[in-house]
């Protein structure tokens, strides 16, 4: 079965730090992936998405993510964080032919002004 | 465009009392629907998933249990809710897998 790892479980920053939130997942195959982003109060909503092409892709707020087939990783980054970027970041792998969204257990981050 | 409802927000409930969250998605047809919980560290932990109206998947075995009576709309419920089912209990949808899925308000739940 697919697993999700998400090795920081709290990151601290101060702002214009930059930032990088890592995601490995276990199980190969043809996937598509995503990071999610909780901020406090709030839904929890897409930040960027990886489908195909392309293995850098843009989200909103100036985050992006790599995709490394080779390495099985989905490594969420941001070059310089705001206030206004904490929240819990939650990385998540579908694997084609399935139904199911697999999360990583989450990132919480806490940004310092 | 598409919205997703949840309710409750908040409830508390006794032990050994019954539980029914209700979902509902407007703006769209034959989503596919899922319930999760949330604990602090833990992520997400999917309960049921359903790709149709009277569909239903059991992910994990458990005091509860998931039924879809329209095709929009999702309910979780139990006989007799544990102190462990206390949580945080997230529905959502996608207009089909292997896609995103949107989620809702969530609704917090307290077995007291």
């Amino acid at each position: 079965a697919q697993s999700v790892s998400q090795h920081n479980h709290h990151v601290i920053l101060s702002e214009a730090a930059s930032l990088e939130l890592g995601c490995n997942y276990s199980y190969g195959g043809t996937v598509n992936l995503f990071w999610y982003v909780q901020y406090p109060g709030q839904h929890l909503q897409l930040l960027l998405k990886y489908f195909s092409g392309d293995p850098l892709v843009k989200g909103i707020k100036g985050f992006e993510a790599e995709f490394i087939k080779s390495k099985f990783s989905f490594n969420l980054r941001k070059p310089s964080v705001q206030w206004s970027d904490t929240a819990e970041y939650f990385c998540a792998v579908i694997n084609f032919g399935n139904e199911k969204l697999t999360f990583g257990t989450g990132t919480r981050l806490t940004i310092i002004p | 465009s598409q919205t997703i409802h949840q309710w409750p927000a908040t409830l508390v409930q006794p032990v050994g009392s019954p539980l029914s969250l209700e979902c509902t998605v407007e703006g769209t047809s034959n989503p596919n629907l899922y319930w999760y919980r949330q604990a602090a560290g833990r992520g997400l932990q999917l309960l049921f998933y359903s790709v149709g109206i009277g569909q239903i998947s059991s992910e994990v075995p458990q005091n509860l249990s998931a039924s879809r009576p329209q095709d929009r709309q999702f309910i979780l419920s139990s006989k007799k809710l544990l102190l462990s089912d206390s949580g945080f209990y997230l529905c959502a949808w996608t207009p089909a897998t292997p896609y995103e899925q949107y989620f809702g308000p969530g609704t917090r739940l307290t077995v007291t």
